[in-house]
């Protein structure tokens, strides 16, 4: 079964500072994304990535950075967390090609908290 | 604008009840729809996917249609159970490889009450 790991679970965070989420997966996928979740919205995409050493920009990506070293590890950077980057951020990962690319396997979020 | 609405915005339930979800949308192209299954604090897991024009899923006490001509999804759930307490998330795949997009509406919160 694909597993999507996701570090911190929780974090609160002083507004203007440096916050990195972190994401691993151990299903082999090209793909990984970074998502955000807000009471009552759907998620939205923030970053990403299809290879290694490379992102791409979502539809959100303001106030946020992405970084993929290797295919197991992406990371979301949020250089100057502000009040509103509080959410639930979830990572995902997919295969790029075939039917099985339908289907995005999601970490258990991570909820973040800036003050 | 939102392009995938779910309705209810919520329901309760007694346990051993069936209910019914909806979702429609207005994403274009409409490659699939997916149910996926979000307990609270917890990530998302699919339940179905559908992607014919008109289609038909059955996984277990779920299932789903879906009509593309009404850009209209159903989710059955039967006999209800305590543990199907949780958000349903309705999303729409604008293709069919990991090039598209996602169109995520924001849940119908399902709570089964004994």
């Amino acid at each position: 079964e694909a597993a999507v790991t996701q570090s911190p679970r929780s974090k609160v965070a002083v507004t203007g500072g440096k916050v990195t989420l972190s994401c691993h997966q151990t299903n082999n996928h090209d793909y990984m994304y970074w998502y955000r979740q807000d009471t009552g919205h759907g998620l939205r995409l923030i970053h990403y990535s299809y290879v290694a050493d490379s992102t791409e920009k979502g539809d959100i990506p303001d106030g946020y950075k992405a970084s993929r070293p290797s295919q197991e590890n992406f990371s979301l950077i949020l250089e100057l967390a502000s009040l509103s980057q509080t959410a639930v951020y979830f990572c995902a990962s997919s295969e790029g090609l075939g039917r099985s690319s339908y289907e995005q396997y999601f970490g258990p979020g991570t909820r973040l908290t800036v003050l | 604008k939102t392009q995938v609405e779910q309705s209810p915005q919520s329901l309760v339930v007694r346990q051993g009840e069936n209910c019914v979800l909806q979702c429609n949308y207005s994403v274009t192209p409409d490659n699939h729809l997916r149910w996926f299954k979000q307990d609270t604090g917890k990530g998302l897991v699919s339940l179905t996917v559908l992607v014919d024009q008109k289609d038909k899923t059955s996984n277990g006490r779920y299932s789903a249609t879906l009509d593309k001509d009404a850009k209209h999804s159903t989710l059955h759930i039967t006999a209800t159970l305590l543990d199907d307490t949780a958000t349903y998330i309705c999303v729409v795949g604008d293709r069919g490889s990991a090039l598209g997009r996602l169109h995520f509406g924001a849940g119908t919160q399902l709570i089964v009450i004994p």
